[in-house]
């Protein structure tokens, strides 16, 4: 079974641009999470999507973006970039939202912006 | 909300003996536990789970004791081998939703 997958590996962009990140679930899973994580902290809670909707976001500024589409994999969009949004960042799935699911995470996507 | 901070940033051990991770969090309604490993270059891969009914849980070669009196949850991992070595987190779930709280994680190097 295929895991959670993410594209690029790698992105490079400078300050003001826009960055857009993709996240294909593993099959069956419906919730998908973004996380971001800068160098030496923890991962910090982005967004959750269940079934094409937003259902929480976490402490990050509207520039901060996504959706899910109707296959279930996600978009996450960061606008205007800014050097501090240099970071791992990371999706997660997991079986329906109802109660406490595993959440398995794929490898990442390493934004750096110059 | 919850904050979920770990005592040690870095563990060293040498291999075959026991390591013991420690995690504090914040927030008493927190009702679900899962810690995570973090190899270098990978995402997080789960390890073990716990709900705040128990008080222990056991996997293989890990376990996870959480004390709800004092609002901390250990990792214990047996026999420590080289392959353990990686950033390990621990994260809380609060009320239900699907929001995890990371802490910022601790290295764990295995010393031959």
């Amino acid at each position: 079974e295929a895991g959670v997958t993410q594209s690029p590996t790698h992105l490079i962009k400078t300050r003001g641009q826009q960055a857009t990140l993709r996240c294909s679930p593993i099959s069956g899973h419906t919730s998908v999470y973004w996380y971001q994580q800068a160098l030496g902290l923890g991962l910090q809670f982005l967004l959750w999507y269940d079934e094409g909707e937003e259902r929480n976001r976490g402490n990050f500024p509207p520039r901060f973006s996504g959706r899910q589409f109707p296959n279930y994999s996600s978009e996450l969009n960061v606008n205007a970039l800014e050097l501090e949004d240099s970071a791992l960042y990371l999706c997660a799935s997991s079986l329906s939202s109802g109660g406490n699911n595993e959440q398995f995470f794929g490898p990442g996507t390493r934004l750096t912006v110059l | 909300g919850e904050s979920v901070g770990l005592h040690l940033p870095t563990l060293s051990v040498q291999e075959g003996d026991n390591s013991i991770i420690n995690c504090a969090y914040s927030n008493s309604a927190s009702d679900y536990f899962i810690w995570y490993k973090q190899e270098s270059g990978k995402g997080p891969q789960f390890i073990i789970d716990i709900r705040s009914n128990m008080d222990k849980r056991q996997g293989q070669r890990v376990t996870v004791l959480l004390n709800k009196t004092v609002k901390h949850l250990s990792l214990q991992i047996a026999a420590t081998q080289p392959g353990d070595s990686a950033v390990y987190f621990c994260a809380a779930l609060t009320g239900g939703g699907n929001k995890l709280t990371f802490g910022t994680g601790t290295q764990l190097k295995v010393e031959l």
